[in-house]
């Protein structure tokens, strides 16, 4: 069935490098994207998200980019800080705003690790 | 603004045992969702309400697994009996609409199933 999953499950990164995450989808009619920080023993935490019509989007230190002829999504952390060491996910919604109903559909995740 | 409440944090049971979650989701929030997490998986989503009504329950097994959320506030989550499969984290989550809206995470609740 359709999908959104991960090229790589682990990332480790120096402090201060740049890091950059990857995800597959495969459902082309996905409109909705968002990427997710979980923290051991927390929930998910909203990152960014990006809507279809875009092909990027920035937001503090992270950026989100979008290639909807390959299906890739992909998250920038720039600086990448200890803090930053977590489970990252991306999620889609398809027909956001129609039968959906913004049913999230989550990839497998990366670890990412940041060392000092 | 106080994020979405979650209880318990943990519980151990055994097979066949019953167990039930509770989620307070953020004041105003009208959508709320249930998720299933297993280790090492993404969350997957259980059952979603809107308002006091089910808007999607495809993936809730209904053999064993229920919630409500009658007065649209409060949601409990319920297995009954509960099998090894279901160890996992069961996520609450709240947003203030349907549609892509920003989805809000409680700290979930791990299930262990002995």
């Amino acid at each position: 069935g359709e999908s959104v999953g991960l090229h790589l499950p682990t990332l480790s990164v120096q402090e201060g490098d740049n890091s950059i995450i990857n995800c597959a989808y495969s459902n082309s009619a996905s409109d909705y994207f968002i990427w997710y920080k979980q923290e051991s023993g927390k929930g998910p935490q909203f990152i960014i998200d990006i809507r279809s019509n875009m092909d990027k989007r920035q937001g503090q230190r992270v950026t989100v980019l979008l290639n909807k002829t390959v299906k890739h999504l992909s998250l920038q952390i720039a600086a990448t800080q200890p803090g930053d060491s977590a489970v990252y996910f991306c999620a889609e919604i398809w027909g956001a705003g129609g039968t959906s109903y913004g049913k999230l559909t989550f990839g497998q995740g990366t670890i990412l690790t940041v060392h000092p | 603004e106080a994020g979405v409440a979650q209880s318990p944090r943990y519980k151990i049971i055994e097979k066949r045992q019953s167990v039930a979650f509770w989620c307070n989701p953020i004041s105003g929030h009208a959508t709320l969702y249930w998720y299933q997490q297993i280790l090492g998986q993404g969350p997957k989503l259980l059952i979603q309400f809107q308002n006091n009504g089910v808007v999607d329950d495809s993936q809730l097994p209904k053999d064993r697994f229920s919630a409500e959320r009658l007065k649209g506030v409060d949601s409990t989550l319920k297995i009954q009996p509960a099998k090894l499969e279901d160890s996992a984290v069961y996520l609450c989550a709240s947003s203030l609409a349907l549609g892509a809206d920003t989805q809000y995470f409680g700290p979930g609740t791990r299930l262990t199933v002995l």
